[in-house]
């Protein structure tokens, strides 16, 4: 069964370092997302991305993140300077358009900033 | 804005039945989704609900009331591996896009022996 894909399954960084989470979407897929969850708490939006652009994004994706998708399969998720609070799980999701319209969620990255 | 309630933890016995409740407010609704999280790991999907009624899917049924803004996830026969947390999720439309979910805090459901 196909699955979203995503590296690496742990990030540790300092303060003030960038960061990239990769993701591989299910291959049909046409929408994609990002959420976070911070330790015991709930899982957040983040962005959508469809035919290369942003389509929405919370506040909380202020203009230190950025979304790419660089080649035909990958779907990243910078952040330019890490905070202390940017600590968290982030999990990719896609889904393909339709009346259902389900998003599959990746295993997850869990980044550390220290 | 949205809002999204579900109790914080539910604890049942094996092979019985549990009926977690959610209750939302939110503009523009667009669907409602039951996700399992088990510790650590990536929701799972479990059912969708967009029309007033019942849902059921083997074990696991799910029920939704747009004019109450209601739903409940029923699961059966409850097995050990049942215990994970059990997200409910609204999708509304925003900004002429209809795909944000917005999440629930999350039942930690508990299955003892």
């Amino acid at each position: 069964e196909p699955e979203v894909t995503q590296t690496p399954s742990h990030q540790v960084t300092q303060m003030g370092q960038e960061v990239i989470l990769r993701c591989v979407p299910i291959s049909n897929h046409l929408y994609f997302y990002w959420y976070r969850q911070i330790l015991g708490q709930k899982v957040e939006f983040l962005v959508s991305f469809y035919n290369n652009e942003i389509s929405e994004k919370s506040e909380i994706f202020d203009d230190q993140f950025s979304v790419e998708r660089p080649d035909g399969s990958n779907f990243t998720l910078k952040i330019r300077s890490t905070k202390l609070e940017d600590s968290a799980m982030y999990f990719c999701a896609s889904s393909e358009p339709g009346a259902v319209d389900t998003q599959y969620f990746g295993p997850g990255t869990r980044l550390t900033v220290l | 804005g949205q809002n999204i309630d579900q109790p914080t933890e539910m604890t049942a016995t094996e092979g019985a039945i549990v009926q977690i409740n959610c209750t939302y407010q939110t503009s523009g609704f667009n669907g409602l989704f039951w996700y399992q999280q088990h510790a650590g790991e990536a929701p799972t999907f479990l059912s969708y609900n967009v029309l007033d009624g019942l849902e059921e899917k083997g074990r696991f049924s799910s029920f939704l009331s747009r004019s109450k803004g209601y739903s409940y996830l029923l699961l059966k026969e409850l097995q050990m591996k049942d215990s994970a947390s059990y997200l409910c999720a609204v999708r509304h439309i925003s900004s002429g896009s209809a795909r944000q979910l917005t999440f629930g805090s999350g039942t930690q459901l508990t299955v003892l022996p």
